[in-house]
């Protein structure tokens, strides 16, 4: 079964502070795909970024960086210098089953 | 407008009552999605159709009846809900319903049944 663990429910740090967020998955496909999603207080999840299982090359994008893990089954985000609009609810998904599983998501508060 | 569009964004309903929830995408996409949020749940796949036709019926209450009549409308036809169906209701779409293609995401309708 295809499954998406976000651990931390929710996470706060102080405005300018680096954060990660862990992402752990659990399938038995060997190709697979792997997203972040982003979701605002007004509820639109915001596309972050896409990952297939056979890319192991970190990513960055300004202030985001991904870190996939194969061996340990991870696909955790970083955001550096963390701002107040950073704050939203951050998803984890894989594509598995014909579908896009969710992880419970992760509450990110930044304070200023 | 652009992306995918949902309306109404807010929505309160008694039991008894008929209402639906309609979503646009201008995207091109030929696959479209309803998804449900609930308070402490991850996201749950309702429906999905590909090319209008319905090929995901995720175990969803008869309650819930969704209409695709073109690529880009979405309709989900709400009857006789209980109040455990209040939600955030997502839609969304991609190129078509497979694993290399991201889905969008509209707005939301925030649905509240009492």
């Amino acid at each position: 079964a295809q499954k998406v663990t976000q651990a931390q429910t929710e996470n706060s740090v102080v405005e300018k502070e680096d954060v990660t967020l862990d992402c752990v998955y659990e399938t038995r496909d060997t190709t697979y795909y792997l997203f972040w999603y982003k979701q605002p207080p007004s509820g639109e999840l915001v596309f972050l970024i896409r990952r297939n299982s056979f890319d192991e090359q970190n990513e960055i994008s300004g202030r985001y960086s991904w870190n996939f893990q194969k061996s340990t089954s991870s696909f955790n985000f970083t955001i550096t210098a963390s701002q107040v609009v950073d704050s939203a609810v951050y998803f984890c998904a894989l594509w598995g089953a014909q579908k896009l599983v969710f992880g419970q998501g992760t509450r990110l508060t930044i304070n200023p | 407008e652009t992306g995918v569009t949902q309306t109404p964004r807010h929505l309160v309903m008694g039991m008894t009552n008929k209402k639906s929830l309609k979503c646009e995408q201008h995207l091109g996409h030929n696959a479209m999605y309803w998804y449900k949020q609930s308070a402490k749940k991850p996201l749950e796949l309702m429906f999905v159709y590909n090319f209008k036709e319905q090929t995901e019926n995720n175990s969803v209450p008869s309650r819930f009846s969704p209409e695709c009549p073109n690529s880009s409308h979405l309709f989900l036809h709400l009857h006789t809900l209980q109040p455990e169906d209040s939600a955030l209701y997502l839609c969304a779409s991609s190129p078509v319903s497979q694993d290399t293609d991201t889905q969008y995401f509209g707005p939301g309708t925030r649905l509240t049944v009492l």
